[in-house]
């Protein structure tokens, strides 16, 4: 069975801190993909990687970067914490066929106090 | 420009009823995905349907259909026979196949509550 799995469910982290979330996948996908989830404002895409050591920015990738070293796992990392970072964190991986879904993990609800 | 509206920021319907979500999309690729996930309060984000823009008939999986009018641009989830367990967000999404190959958008969501 498919399964994405982020490190953390819950995290709670201060201004200033460099924060890691990281992401593994079981399904040998290609790309994936962090996204972060706000109320009225739907998912938005930080970064997604298409291949090992292959990255693009998203939408909104201030104050972020991430790493893929190995297929499997894709990491999230905040440099440097602030508190409009606080928010739920998704991340996601797909096939590359056009008619593949992404599979998401169950999220990282992240708190910068 | 939006890539994916979704106009309904929340809904409720009878159980046991049928509920249509509504979606649109902008797009000039030619040829594309449509998307639609579930998001119960536990967070995680499950896959229901899916609609290729040159698929002739429309998608069905169990009790969700996908009500797609290419030349309106809208991919409207419909699910039949609502049931308690239904009551969720639901996201329309859409991925480029030619432009933006690698790329989901997503809309804002419809919140459905499940009335007993």
């Amino acid at each position: 069975d498919v399964k994405v799995t982020q490190s953390s469910r819950y995290l709670v982290k201060r201004t200033g801190e460099k924060v890691f979330l990281e992401c593994v996948q079981d399904m040998d996908h290609e790309n994936m993909f962090w996204y972060r989830q706000d109320p009225g404002l739907g998912l938005r895409l930080i970064y997604f990687s298409y291949d090992v050591k292959m990255k693009e920015k998203g939408d909104i990738p201030e104050g972020y970067s991430v790493s893929r070293e190995k297929k499997e796992r894709f990491s999230l990392i905040l440099e440097s914490a602030s508190t409009n970072q606080t928010s739920m964190y998704l991340c996601a991986s797909s096939d590359r066929g056009g008619n593949q879904p992404q599979h998401f993990g169950d999220g990282t609800r992240l708190s910068i106090l | 420009a939006q890539k994916i509206t979704q106009t309904q920021p929340g809904m409720f319907v009878q159980e046991k009823e049928a509920v249509t979500l509504d979606c649109t999309y902008d797009t000039s690729d030619p040829s594309y995905g449509l998307f639609w996930y579930k998001q119960p309060s536990s967070g995680e984000m499950i896959f229901l349907i899916y609609q290729g823009s040159y698929d002739q008939q429309n998608a069905t999986e169990g009790r969700y259909s996908l009500n797609f009018q290419k030349a309106r641009k809208s991919a409207n989830l419909v699910i039949s026979a609502s049931q308690l367990g239904d009551s969720a967000m639901y996201f329309c999404a859409m991925r480029e196949l030619l432009y933006n190959f690698n790329k989901f958008y997503f809309g804002s969501g419809t919140k459905l509550n499940v009335k007993p």
